[in-house]
């Protein structure tokens, strides 16, 4: 049982560049959820799913896409990647359904932009 | 709008007790979270709080009060493994503060 896992760990992009993030869980949870970390502001919501097919926007989601094709698999995907993009991301899972859902953290990835 | 406040930063002694606090505002309330984070990894789960009153576990309590938007957490016999930030989230943990360190000294 891996949990969640997140896929690259670190990446190094110029600015313009596009790429993927993969995050993968195991635990069969409806919720998923990416966020970025950036120093003093805490975790920031970019996009989630409550359930495969469905995506919803969070609290930063410009500059970024999402997909949840398979309830295990929730990709981000930065089109045109921009120095303001720098930041660690961590994608989260959850159970669906009343309001205790302690979310699962995947170990993050560190994404600097030139 | 929608807003968690939390001090930035920490310090306390080996052994001693801490008192981190919590203060949201936010138009939907369905509990409060805190999660550690140890530097460099991803936040665990700490607690869960619903109703007012404090929840207990071992050396970590929660204390909510819904009316004044309030929440601490404390924690007791500090080691020095405790170092680490303090995340306090609300509304379906969408809405996340931005965490306090808090450093532990010998």
């Amino acid at each position: 049982n891996a949990g969640v896992t997140q896929t690259p760990k670190f990446r190094v992009l110029k600015t313009g560049q596009s790429m993927t993030l993969l995050c993968a869980q195991d635990m069969n949870h409806e919720y998923m959820y990416w966020y970025r970390q950036d120093p003093g502001m805490g975790l920031r919501l970019i996009h989630y799913s409550v359930g495969e097919g469905t995506t919803a926007k969070g609290e930063v989601p410009d500059g970024y896409n999402v997909s949840r094709l398979k309830k295990q698999n929730f990709l981000l995907g930065l089109e045109s990647a921009a120095p303001s993009q720098t930041s660690v991301y961590f994608c989260a899972s959850s159970t669906a359904g009343g309001s205790y859902n302690e979310q699962f953290f995947g170990p993050g990835t560190r994404l600097t932009v030139l | 709008g929608q807003n968690i406040d939390q001090p930035t930063e920490m310090t306390a002694t080996e052994g001693a007790i801490v008192q981190i606090n919590c203060t949201y505002q936010t138009s939907g309330f369905n509990g409060l979270f805190w999660y550690q984070q140890h530097a460099g990894e991803a936040p665990t789960f700490l607690s869960y709080n619903v109703l007012d009153g404090l929840e207990e576990k071992g050396r970590f309590s929660s204390f909510l009060s819904r009316s004044k938007g309030y929440s601490y957490l404390l924690l007791k016999e500090l080691q020095m493994k405790d170092s680490a930030s303090y995340l306090c989230a609300v509304c379906c943990q969408l809405i996340w503060g931005a965490g306090t360190k808090l450093i532990i000294k010998p």
